[in-house]
């Protein structure tokens, strides 16, 4: 099946600062997300980013879908970012039996005051 | 985007014993898959819950471990048989993948069922 790896396995900021986080996959999928989990454990959809670029408020991303990689970046980052940021990416045929979104480990992010 | 809901939010029960999640979404979709989430770690998918007919397990995960019900298009269980300590876990709701009913390929998750198992 398709590897999904993510860096940095973990990352500890000061408020204000800026990060880059790293999402390989290793075959060509049909869509890519981005996703936040917060410390009750709840998932908050970030970007459906299959390719190209998109920005919502401090946070943006990228996917090169034929070099196998996406990045989120994080700007001017807050208290309230922390958390696990997980990338997923779908393989197989959209609605059929051998769909399948796969995670990757996920990046344990930190931001103190 | 789809409010999905899950019940219960959390549980603890005895080794042994079944617990049965329910998730409801407040629109209708074709696709709805139940993931697990162990301590610390990432999501695994269990199943996708296909109305009208059987689902379909992943490897490591099976029917009598996990059953699946998908009576409509609206609503799903899972339940977690025989359960020991090993089946601690949060275990998420799922929907999306597909284009149908305006959801676009885009997939969302419920809050999640946070199960201990004593």
């Amino acid at each position: 099946g398709i590897q999904v790896e993510q860096s940095p396995p973990d990352l500890i900021l000061q408020e204000g600062a800026n990060s880059t986080l790293r999402c390989n996959f290793s075959d060509s999928v049909n869509n890519l997300q981005w996703f936040h989990q917060n410390p009750w454990g709840q998932l908050i959809n970030l970007f459906y980013i299959p390719s190209g670029t998109k920005q919502n408020g401090r946070l943006s991303a990228t996917t090169v879908a034929t070099e196998r990689y996406s990045l989120l970046y994080i700007s001017s980052s807050q208290t309230t970012d922390s958390g696990v940021y997980f990338c997923a990416v779908a393989s197989g045929n959209s609605g059929g039996s051998n769909y399948k979104l796969t995670f990757g480990k996920g990046t344990l992010l930190t931001v103190n005051p | 985007s789809a409010v999905i809901s899950q019940k219960p939010s959390r549980d603890i029960c005895q080794r042994g014993t079944s617990l049965t999640i329910q998730c409801q979404v407040d629109s209708q979709v074709t696709m709805m898959f139940w993931y697990r989430q162990q301590p610390g770690q990432s999501l695994t998918l269990i199943a996708t819950a296909n109305q009208g007919s059987e689902a379909t397990y992943e490897s490591g995960f099976v029917i009598d471990k996990f059953p699946i019900s998908r009576p409509n298009l609206t609503f799903s269980t899972l339940t977690v048989s025989n359960m020991s300590p090993e089946d601690s876990s949060i275990y998420l709701c799922s929907v999306g993948g597909d284009s149908s009913f305006d959801l676009g390929y885009e997939q969302y998750f419920g809050p999640g069922t946070r199960l201990t198992v004593t």
